[in-house]
Formats: structure tokens, sequence, C-alpha cells
């Protein structure tokens, strides 16, 4: 089976710009989360989403926002794109939500490089 | 608000030999997983090793083990018989649970670790 999947691999935006970043979970698996990994640092966590619904997220301003849909892939959306935001964004699956959810399957992320 | 320390930015261990990474955690809650990442030169991030918090018996796979510390808010990771292919960062994750279903997970700094031949 298809681990999680992230497109595109890499991204070179300038500032102020808007991106949009994808991924499609694991088969079966409902609940996405999408992370924020700057170099040398560990990941920050920024939503979560389950059956299309938000149930999570992070300290990051309104520029952020996401969404899923019905087959569970998920899209986070950056609008007025800052140097700042240059980092590798983690996406996540997982078959369920809460103290249900099992763990956490990581994609190979898209690296995001604002100039 | 729940924080996950790794205190050791950088460790090194020889080829076969043990090393342990270190980790503690500050919460509220008694109920919640902790996880052991590892995250290798190509990005992809793999699951170590979890442990849920209301289970007093250590988790182990294979090489990994912790030593999980509930009171002392302590989740080390034991590597034994260290290979050449454990070379990677590694991350302590703490998941928290959220009012409306859901949950995060707040990760460590990370521990890079260097196996010499």
């Amino acid at each position: 089976d298809a681990g999680v999947t992230q497109s595109p691999t890499h991204l070179i935006k300038t500032r102020g710009q808007q991106v949009t970043l994808r991924c499609s979970p694991i088969s079966g698996h409902k609940s996405v989360s999408w992370y924020q990994q700057v170099l040398g640092q560990g990941p920050q966590f920024i939503f979560q989403y389950y059956e299309k619904e938000e149930r999570g997220r992070g300290n990051f301003p309104d520029r952020f926002s996401a969404r899923q849909f019905p087959n569970y892939s998920s899209e986070l959306n950056v609008n007025a794109l800052l140097l700042g935001d240059s980092a590798l964004y983690l996406c996540a699956s997982s078959s369920a939500s809460g103290r249900d959810s099992e763990t956490q399957y990581f994609g190979p992320g898209t690296r995001l490089l604002v100039l | 608000a729940q924080t996950v320390t790794q205190s050791q930015p950088e460790m090194s261990v020889q080829e076969a030999e043990t090393v342990t990474l270190s980790c503690t955690y500050d919460t509220s809650e008694s109920d919640y997983y902790l996880f052991w990442y590892k995250q290798p030169p190509s990005r992809q991030m793999i699951l170590v090793i979890r442990q849920e918090a209301y289970k007093q018996q250590n988790a182990t796979e294979n090489r990994f083990s912790v030593n999980f510390q509930k009171a002392a808010k302590s989740f080390s990771l034991k590597i034994s018989d260290s290979q050449l292919g454990d070379a990677a960062m590694y991350f302590c994750a703490y998941r928290s649970y959220e009012s409306i279903g859901g949950f995060k997970t707040i990760f460590g700094a990370g521990t890079r670790l260097f196996v010499k031949a």
C-alpha cells in the first residue's frame, strides 16, 4: 500500500504570494495533520483534520488555513508568504482521531522556499 | 501548555555499542502517548517506538527500548547494538488531546545521532 504522499516536493515562491500544498493520506486513514519544520528544529503542529472537520489548531497566524476533502486528502494554504515561512511542511495521517488515534505516519514533506 | 525538551543537540556512539537519548516533558495530564521518531537525512519521519502513559511497562522494539519515568516526566530512548543506519535526527514527541476530539503532537528540538564505524 502507498504511504502518505505530498505534492509538490519542492516549491519556490516570493514574498506576498500564496501557496497550496497537498497531501494524500494512507488508504483508510481519516485523520490528517500538518506540521511546519524549520531547518534545524522539530516539527511544529499547524492543524489536524478528521472527517473533514478541524479538530486541532496550533499557534499559527490566520494566513495559514487548511481543508480536508471527502476522500480524506487535504490541502494546506498559506497566504501573504513571509521569508519566515520557508520550511519543510509535513503531513501525517492516522486512522482515527482523539484518544482512539494510533500511530501517525508521515509523508516525505514539501520543501518551501520563500524569496 | 505542554513542552518537550531534548537537552542533547548531538550524540555520538561507536558501532555495536549502546547509546541513550534523553527527553523530558511537562504536562498536567495523566493520559497521553509519548513517541520517539527518527528522521534520516532523506527527511521521512519514521516512528521508532511509542509508550502509553497508563502502562507501567517500558516499551521495547527490537534494539530500541525506553525508560519511562512518569513521575519524573522523563522518557529516554536506548539504542542497543548501534548500527550505521541508526544515524539520524531523533525526535521525542508528546501527544496531547483537544477538547473537540482531536489531538496534536508536540515535538522536541531533536538529537542528532552520529554512529562511528
